[in-house]
This record gives structure tokens, C-alpha cells and sequence, in this order.
């Protein structure tokens, strides 16, 4: 199985600050990388979608990058409604796999 | 709108079986995959099996394979995931969840079932 590793577990930070989660994955994936936002008691919700494409209806302060084996999540300027936890999944082959997650905490 | 509605909350005994269901909605029913991806109390996020919803396919997350059974009900537009020989490890929130329409990654989720393994 591919295992995914996110970086950090958590992370503290103030409305506008720029974050950046890391996703490596232990081989190549090629760009079957997605990112997605679970808050507490929702279902998670996909933001990106093959490394780096946006979901529709997702701000744009959110990007992704990446391929093969190192991925990012970058918002640009945290918003209230940011604060989260992040996982992200490889869908390159069976059976997927999802990073531990990145709790993303208000300072 | 794609929409999936899941079955309601589930209270079992170890060793038991627990048979969820996942009613489709708003898009052609055999076009894209359902998965199930589950999480436990205050875990991540667990992929465990994927079905085509025509019934030809799936694949499973080995540590599930030989527990899980996937079916399908095309006429009710509605999959359904069986998991047995249930421990209390298996207590976690149930999500149905379907192919993205650009990518094969999970584009869709339903509300989540709760499922809880307890004597």
C-alpha cells in the first residue's frame, strides 16, 4: 500500500496568515493527489483535485502543487471559516490512501 | 444535485454483522463508482472498498476483504456495504462516497452513518 505523510499534525496560525501543509507519498503517483477539509461532525470536502486543480466553489486562496512523491496545500490568507483539519489521498492505485491529517488551529 | 443519503445509526454486538445503505441521487447511477471510507472516534480518514454500481466490479482494502460484501440495487439506485465478524475497532462513522466528475477521487460524500461495536 502507498503510504501518505502529512506534515505537521498540527498547526497554529492567525487569520491571514499564508500556510502550507505538506503531502509526501512513499512512491510516485504521478498527479492522483486530492486535498480535502473536514470540520468537526461534517463529512470531509474535497478542495483539490489532481494535485492542482480547484474545486469548483472553492476560493481561491486555496492552491495546490506538486507531483510524484512531494505534494502542498498552500491557503494564501486564512479566513475564519479555514480553520480545520486537511487530509490528503492518493488515488493512483488501490486500495487509496489518506494522510493522518493536518489539524489547522487558531493562534 | 448529486446527492447521497445515508441509513441511519447502527448499534451492534461484537461478532455481528452491520449492513449499511447509500441511496444515489441526481446523476446517472452507473456512471461513476461509490466508495466507503470510514473514520473512528476522533481518527482519520480510512478508504476501505470501491464498487461499480453495475455490479461487474470492486476492490477492497485488504484488511477488509473477506468481511466487507458490496452490493448494488440499480432499480433503487441505492449500494449497500455489509461488514461481519464485527470488533469493537469497527465502531467508527461510515461514509458513502462517489467518484468526482473529473477525477477518480471522492467527489461526493453522503451524511455519514454511525456505527457502534459494543457489548
Amino acid at each position: 500500500d502507498i503510504q501518505m505523510t502529512q506534515s505537521p499534525s498540527t498547526l497554529s496560525a492567525s487569520v491571514g496568515d499564508r500556510v502550507t501543509i505538506t503531502c509526501r507519498a512513499s512512491q510516485s503517483i504521478s498527479s492522483w493527489l486530492a486535498w480535502y477539509q473536514q470540520k468537526p461532525g461534517k463529512a470531509p470536502k474535497v478542495l483539490i483535485y489532481k494535485a492542482s486543480n480547484l474545486e469548483s466553489g472553492v476560493p481561491s486562496r486555496f492552491s495546490g502543487s506538486g507531483s510524484g512523491t512531494e505534494f502542498t496545500l498552500t491557503i494564501s490568507s486564512l479566513q475564519p471559516d479555514d480553520f480545520a483539519t486537511y487530509y490528503c489521498q492518493q488515488y493512483d492505485s488501490f486500495p487509496y490512501t489518506f494522510g493522518q491529517g493536518s489539524n489547522l488551529e487558531i493562534k | 444535485q448529486v446527492q447521497l443519503v445515508q441509513s441511519g445509526a447502527e448499534v451492534k454486538k461484537p461478532g455481528a454483522s452491520v449492513k449499511l445503505s447509500c441511496k444515489a441521487s441526481g446523476y446517472t447511477f452507473t456512471s461513476y463508482h461509490i466508495h466507503w471510507v470510514r473514520q473512528a472516534p476522533g481518527q482519520g480518514l480510512e478508504w476501505m472498498a470501491m464498487i461499480n454500481p453495475s455490479g461487474v466490479s470492486g476492490k477492497y482494502a485488504q484488511k477488509f476483504q473477506g468481511r466487507v460484501t458490496m452490493t448494488s440495487d440499480t432499480s433503487t439506485t441505492t449500494v449497500y456495504m455489509e461488514l461481519s465478524s464485527l470488533r469493537s475497532e469497527d465502531t467508527a462513522v461510515y461514509y458513502c462516497t462517489r467518484d468526482h466528475d473529473n477525477s477518480n477521487c471522492n467527489g461526493y460524500w453522503g451524511q455519514g452513518t454511525l456505527v457502534t461495536v459494543s457489548s
